[in-house]
């Protein structure tokens, strides 16, 4: 009955392949997000999309791609990976923003991307 | 355009004592407040939130949180920890104006010891 899951957990691959981390939510939620943790634990926003459509989509190089077949879906697709893409990568989802309260955004338990 | 500082990296603190986590963050628009728990190896959880209304906010697992305008700040504290509390706490805000995006702070790693 997880809320948020991600698969896989724990991704090892060399550098310059492609890769898809997959994220799904069933609490209903019209909002999903990815961000990015650093090494250092700093956490960034890579990208949201709201009823499968992007929403924010910050300073990230086009090798990311998001791709959302469904409100309850939200995979991120890293094409010749790099070094530095070397992280754990987060989803979140929530409820769509009202202007009354900001619904707080539920994780996963994060993908540990490691770049050999 | 938001900011979060969380002054302290670390925090050991002894079983029983008191603690407080320091947040300050730095905004032109107001702001919704949070805080967050990371346990090892585990996602982000939500401790608690400010939106408006009373500055002290009372979140799970014993923890509030007082919202100070003037000081720009959103410590964190509990009057007695325990040893499971040990995990990576982060303050966030977002602004109100739309949107959902959350700006963090680097987090606290706070190490409760017997």
């Amino acid at each position: 009955d997880t809320a948020v899951s991600q698969t896989p957990k724990y991704l090892v691959t060399q550098m310059g392949n492609d890769k898809s981390i997959k994220c799904e939510q069933n609490l209903g939620h019209d909002t999903m997000y990815w961000y990015k943790q650093d090494s250092k634990k700093f956490l960034k926003i890579m990208f949201s999309y709201n009823n499968k459509e992007l929403i924010i989509n910050e300073t990230v190089p086009n090798r990311f791609s998001p791709k959302s077949p469904d409100k309850a879906h939200l995979n991120l697709h890293i094409n010749s990976l790099e070094l530095g893409d070397s992280a754990v990568y987060f989803c979140a989802s929530s409820q769509e923003r009202s202007a009354i309260s900001n619904q707080p955004q539920h994780f996963g338990d994060g993908t540990r991307l490691s770049i050999l | 355009a938001q900011s979060v500082t969380q002054l302290d990296s670390q925090v050991p603190v002894f079983e029983e004592a008191p603690v407080e986590l320091r947040c300050n963050y730095s905004s032109s628009v107001s702001v919704y407040l949070f805080w967050y728990v990371q346990y090892p190896n585990q996602g982000l959880q939500l401790l608690l939130k400010y939106l408006s209304g009373s500055t002290l906010v009372k979140g799970i697992n014993g923890f509030e949180a007082e919202f100070n305008k003037s000081q720009t700040s959103f410590h964190l504290r509990k009057p007695s920890v325990h040893i499971s509390d040990t995990a990576e706490y982060f303050c966030a805000v977002s602004d109100t104006g739309g949107g959902n995006k959350l700006t963090f702070g680097t987090g606290t790693q706070l190490k409760v010891e017997l």
